[in-house]
């Protein structure tokens, strides 16, 4: 029973264009969510954070949002860029279950020059 | 600022044996979180230390233990290895446990690539 789902396994997009990474989650205690991204042969790299007291982040080129009533988070993307091509992982924790985050199985963004 | 460093970075088994992968994170960081990564699964959380002790601990067999040294310095065992425990071990550290805002980021090492044969 997936917790966390990215139903997209892979997505591409065209270099200056957006990026939108979605992410689901069914544990309506999940109240802090991180965005990771992922290079082959290194470890997560973490990207952005929201809390559930937000409905938006925004960080340079990446804004995440949260919609709670839908238990939907999407990441974007803008402009991409050929070195946002990575995987990424949406993570989500209660605040009860202190450092147990649940990732989702990833999304493979390809960014095309 | 050193980040987490994890070694070894590859290794490879055989079924039966065990194994131990250590873990040093981001001095100051007093919490230590590992995970597994398989082919086409999320990262699988394992368990997390915080002050030596493991405040949390995720589905896996008891095959699977750690522990957290004085230093925060933490290692991870598998024992009796099955060719199923072939994965991507990443280890994570944090700052302190949660907050008032929730848990806090983790920071990941480059992870330990196990090879059971």
């Amino acid at each position: 029973d997936q917790q966390v789902k990215q139903n997209s396994p892979s997505l591409s997009v065209q270099e200056g264009r957006i990026s939108i990474l979605n992410c689901d989650y069914t544990n309506s205690m999940f109240d802090y969510f991180l965005w990771y991204k992922k290079y082959p042969a290194e470890g997560p790299t973490f990207l952005i954070s929201i809390s559930s007291i937000k409905d938006k982040n925004e960080d340079g080129r990446f804004t995440v949002f949260l919609n709670k009533s839908a238990k939907h988070l999407s990441l974007h993307i803008v402009p991409s860029q050929p070195g946002d091509s990575a995987v990424y992982f949406c993570a989500a924790s209660a605040r009860t279950d202190g450092q147990n985050f649940v990732f989702g199985p990833g999304t493979r963004l390809s960014v095309l020059p | 600022k050193a980040g987490v460093t994890q070694t070894p970075r590859y290794l490879i088994k055989t079924r039966g044996q065990q194994v131990t992968l250590s873990c040093s994170p981001i001095s100051g960081h007093r919490s230590v979180s590992w995970y597994q990564q398989t082919p086409g699964q999320g990262l699988q959380f394992l368990f997390e230390y915080f002050s030596e002790t493991q405040r949390n601990k995720g589905n896996f067999p008891g095959r699977f233990s750690g522990r957290q040294f004085s230093n925060s310095r933490s290692e991870m065992n598998v024992s009796t290895l099955e060719l199923g425990d072939s994965a991507l071990y990443l280890c994570a550290s944090s700052v302190a446990g949660t907050s008032l805002l929730g848990a806090n980021v983790l920071t990941f090492g480059a992870g330990s690539r196990l090879t059971v044969l």
